[in-house]
């Protein structure tokens, strides 16, 4: 069964600094590994995808990288922003359906 | 444009009630999810459809039936409702070809008092 773990479980940064967020899976035997945000009451926005082949996928400020061997992803988000302030879930791809972790919730202070 | 969609978005019921929940994607995927957000915020799938056909039921208690009437609906219908289903469930969807790149609706807040 696929376990992921996301640390840490919350963060605060200032402004301008950069983020790294963490994301570990037990099962190394999957297709992708995406990236999405939460906002309080809201539904889920896909930030990235990494298939298993791929090592990182960059979209403007956020870059993912992937080492599936060891079971690892990580989230950078440069120069943060207090709009950049959510919950973030890291979910890979098994047979059909995804496995999520618990997520890391981010605040940037103006 | 909406990609996928949820109604309704809010549905407060009294236990012992039977409820509905429907869904519907306008981007031509051929798989459908529900998955079930409890109250602290894990997500997990609940099930999967792949050309209106069942391919995953993540041991989920007989009373929640999903049904897709055709490959842009999924809906969840859920009778005997107990307080434990209080929850947010989601939808999504994604192709089965290409990236499987998951699509979430804007979730359904349910609440059972």
């Amino acid at each position: 069964k696929q376990e992921v773990t996301q640390i840490p479980a919350a963060l605060s940064v200032p402004e301008g600094e950069n983020l790294v967020l963490n994301c570990s899976f037990t099962d190394s035997a999957i297709y992708n590994l995406q990236w999405f945000r939460q906002d309080p009451g809201k539904g889920l926005t896909s930030l990235l995808l990494i298939q298993s082949s791929q090592r990182e996928q960059t979209s403007g400020r956020l870059n993912a990288s992937l080492d599936k061997s060891s079971g690892r992803s990580t989230l950078y988000i440069a120069a943060s922003q207090p709009g950049d302030s959510a919950t973030y879930l890291c979910a890979v791809r098994g047979d059909y359906k995804l496995s999520f972790g618990a997520g890391t919730t981010v605040t940037v202070r103006a | 444009d909406t990609a996928v969609s949820q109604t309704p978005k809010y549905l407060v019921t009294q236990m012992g009630n039977d409820k509905s929940i429907k869904c519907e994607q306008n981007l031509g995927h051929d798989t459908m999810y529900w998955y079930k957000q409890d109250s602290k915020k894990f997500l997990k799938i609940m099930f999967s459809y792949n050309n209106k056909e069942l391919i995953i039921n993540e041991t989920v208690p007989n009373r929640f039936s999903p049904k897709s009437p055709d490959k842009a609906h999924l809906n969840l219908h859920i009778n005997s409702l107990e307080l434990g289903d209080s929850a947010v469930y989601f939808c999504a969807s994604s192709s089965q070809g290409g990236a499987y790149e998951q699509y979430f609706g804007p979730g359904t807040r349910l609440t059972v008092t």
